[in-house]
């Protein structure tokens, strides 16, 4: 079974710019949440989606934002970048399902860096 | 509000040697579960293990074992007899049960580092 795909893997963007990355979960999966990693805050949930609604959400400002679509498939935004937002973004996959808690699998990551 | 605190920023050790990380948590809930995540330096999480809080049971996988006291609110993991492959960093994470779906609140993360 293939595992989380994300892309692109590697992304420079201007301030002020916006910038939207794309994961797709494992087959079967309906879950897909995305995190932050920084040195110095490490790692961060942003939120989670669950067939198509945002099931859960992290203390992030409302630049960032998220989608699912119908094959699970998620997309994360970010508008109005700023230099603190360089990150590795990870997105993560699970059964999701209500009544439990799911291991996540994670993607390899978009590394973002804002110039 | 859920907290993971791993104290040990960098463990440095050399083959063969066992190694323990230490992971603490904080929660209100009586129904959560744990987990353990290795992120080798290629960036990807890799999945261990996941523990709910009812099963204090230790468990061993391999050269991995992990031991869960609710007593003391910790959730250790040691690896045994360590590889270079196992130079890493290490991140316990917890779930609330009641939150709506799933939210991993992680620690800080220990890096080790196995000496050949």
């Amino acid at each position: 079974k293939a595992g989380v795909t994300q892309t692109p893997r590697y992304l420079i963007k201007t301030r002020g710019q916006q910038v939207t990355l794309s994961c797709s979960p494992i087959s079967g999966h309906r879950s897909v949440s995305w995190y932050q990693q920084t040195p110095g805050q490490g790692l961060q949930f942003l939120f989670e989606y669950f067939s198509e609604t945002q099931r859960n959400k992290g203390n992030f400002p409302g630049r960032f934002s998220g989608r699912q679509f119908s094959n699970s498939r998620s997309e994360m935004n970010v508008s109005t970048l700023e230099l603190g937002d360089s990150a590795l973004y990870l997105c993560a996959s699970s059964l999701g399902g209500s009544g439990g808690v799911y291991e996540q699998y994670f993607g390899p990551g978009t590394r973002l860096t804002v110039t | 509000a859920q907290k993971v605190t791993q104290a040990q920023t960098e463990i440095s050790v050399v083959e063969k040697e066992d190694v323990t990380l230490d992971c603490v948590y904080e929660t209100r809930d009586t129904t959560y579960y744990l987990f353990w995540y290795k992120q080798p330096p290629s960036g990807e999480l890799v999945f261990l293990i996941r523990r709910n809080s009812f099963d204090e049971q230790n468990e061993i996988s391999g050269r991995y074992s992990w031991n869960f006291q609710k007593s003391t609110s910790s959730f250790n993991f040691t690896i045994t007899a360590s590889q270079v492959v196992d130079s890493a960093v290490y991140f316990c994470a917890l779930s609330e049960a009641t939150a709506a779906g799933n939210k991993l609140t992680f620690g800080g993360g220990t890096r080790v580092l196995v000496k050949p």
